[in-house]
């Protein structure tokens, strides 16, 4: 099975700042991999898929990249919604691997 | 609007059976592979199974398989998750998620999460 690691843990940011995530896969996943957003007692919700594509909905200030083994998510300026965790997950081969989530809160 | 429905959660003792329902709406549920997404208590996600846009192909976590079965009907744009033998390790919310295609894909939309407790 595919190992998703992700850093840091906890990221305390304020608003306005730029922070950037970082996913790594245990084997290469080309670009097969999806970032999600959870906030406290409410399902996740997708942002990006195929490691750099936006879903739709999702404002211009997230940001994904990379391919193979390491991947990023970017949120180029912080606002009071983003505090929330923040999962990878692969879907190149079954099993599906989420990594253990990033949780930002406030600084 | 597109939406998920998952009903069939509760208490039940180790060893004991659920059935898991999830109805779709909204969009062609017969064009998409369907996802079990489930969360532990203050945990992370863990993937637990999907099915491909006919049902003709499942796909199971370790931990799940043997013991939990998921299907489909079609005609009723519905997603089942077939629960035996649970145990406590088996406590947490489950999601019905639709995929983003009919099969290998991320998801796109999430279901509000039905709870399921595994206790004596």
């Amino acid at each position: 099975d595919i190992q998703m690691t992700q850093s840091p843990s906890t990221l305390s940011a304020s608003v306005g700042d730029r922070v950037t995530i970082t996913c790594r896969a245990s084997q290469s996943i080309s670009r097969w991999l999806a970032w999600y957003q959870q906030k406290p007692g409410k399902a996740p919700k997708l942002l990006i898929y195929k490691a750099s594509n936006l879903e739709s909905g999702v404002p211009s200030r997230f940001s994904g990249s990379g391919s193979g083994t390491e991947f990023t998510l970017t949120i180029s300026s912080l606002q009071p919604d983003d505090f929330a965790t923040y999962y990878c997950q692969q879907y190149d081969s079954y099993p599906f691997t989420f990594g253990p989530g990033t949780k930002m809160d406030i600084k | 609007e597109v939406q998920l429905l998952e009903s069939g959660g509760g208490l039940v003792q180790p060893g004991g059976s659920l059935r898991l329902s999830c109805a779709a709406s909204g969009f062609t549920f017969s064009s998409y592979a369907m996802t079990w997404v489930r969360q532990a208590p203050g945990k992370g996600l863990e993937w637990v199974s999907s099915i491909t846009d006919s049902g003709d192909t499942t796909y199971y976590a370790d931990s799940v398989k043997g013991r939990f079965t998921i299907s489909r009907d079609n005609s009723k744009s519905t997603l089942y998750l077939q629960m035996n033998n649970l145990r406590a390790e088996d406590t947490a919310i489950y999601y019905c998620t639709k995929d983003l295609g009919v099969t290998y894909d991320a998801v796109d939309i999430w279901g509000q999460g039905t709870m399921v407790t595994v206790s004596s």
